[in-house]
């Protein structure tokens, strides 16, 4: 079946250094590629999407890459903060989603 | 602006009782539905989606049962709760097809 990995379940970076969070995904069919950003006991809230026609896009302090011929797609978080810890899930697919199991991000002093 | 609501926030319930955990969406119309459940240290696991009042289509075989009798509401409900069903379940909308998910707050279900 369709399947959303993320490469590591724990990352530790230095507060204002750059944070890369990597993402797999099965289904070559997926048009539409979600990050989320998930604090201990709250919804996920969305933080950037790109969709299949696009290799990057751009936000505040995060970039998202696509590469769709490994099927992989990152998230970078440019000068990461304290309160950028959490959890971070990416998502994958059309019109439903499938999520990958999360990388906590810790941010250290 | 739409906004998202699930309640209730928490819950502790005994091994065979019932469940009903309630969403419901404002500032939109005919949005998509889903509830998914999160294990504790563990992904998104989807349970059920809804294009519409009365369509519902389950993901993953188990003892739950999602409804939707008004447009936007979307309801998650068990007859008989196992300790299995315990987690952190999660209501969300988005529209159409290839559109960002929104998530609501998210209802802990505690089966003892």
């Amino acid at each position: 079946g369709e399947s959303v990995g993320l490469h590591l379940p724990t990352l530790s970076v230095q507060e204002g250094d750059n944070s890369i969070i990597n993402c797999a995904y099965s289904n070559s069919a997926s048009d539409y590629f979600i990050w989320y950003k998930q604090e201990s006991g709250k919804g996920p809230q969305f933080i950037i999407d790109i969709r299949s026609n696009m290799d990057k896009r751009q936000g505040q302090r995060v970039t998202v890459l696509l590469n769709k011929t490994v099927k992989h797609l990152s998230l970078q978080i440019a000068a990461t903060q304290p309160g950028d810890s959490a959890v971070y899930f990416c998502a994958a697919g059309t019109y439903k989603y499938i999520f990958g199991t999360g990388t906590r991000l810790k941010v250290l002093a | 602006s739409q906004t998202i609501h699930q309640w209730p926030a928490t819950l502790v319930q005994p091994v065979g009782s019932p469940l009903s955990l309630e969403c419901t969406v404002e500032g939109t119309s005919n949005p998509n539905l889903y509830w998914y459940r999160q294990a504790a240290g563990r992904g998104l696991q989807l349970l059920f989606y809804s294009v519409g009042i009365g369509q519902i289509s389950s993901e993953v075989p188990q003892n739950l049962s999602a409804s939707r009798p008004q447009d936007r509401q979307f309801i998650l409900s068990s007859k008989k709760l196992l300790l299995s069903d315990s987690g952190f379940y999660l209501c969300a909308w988005n529209h159409g097809s290839g559109n960002t998910i929104y998530f609501g707050e998210g209802s802990w279900l505690t089966v003892v």
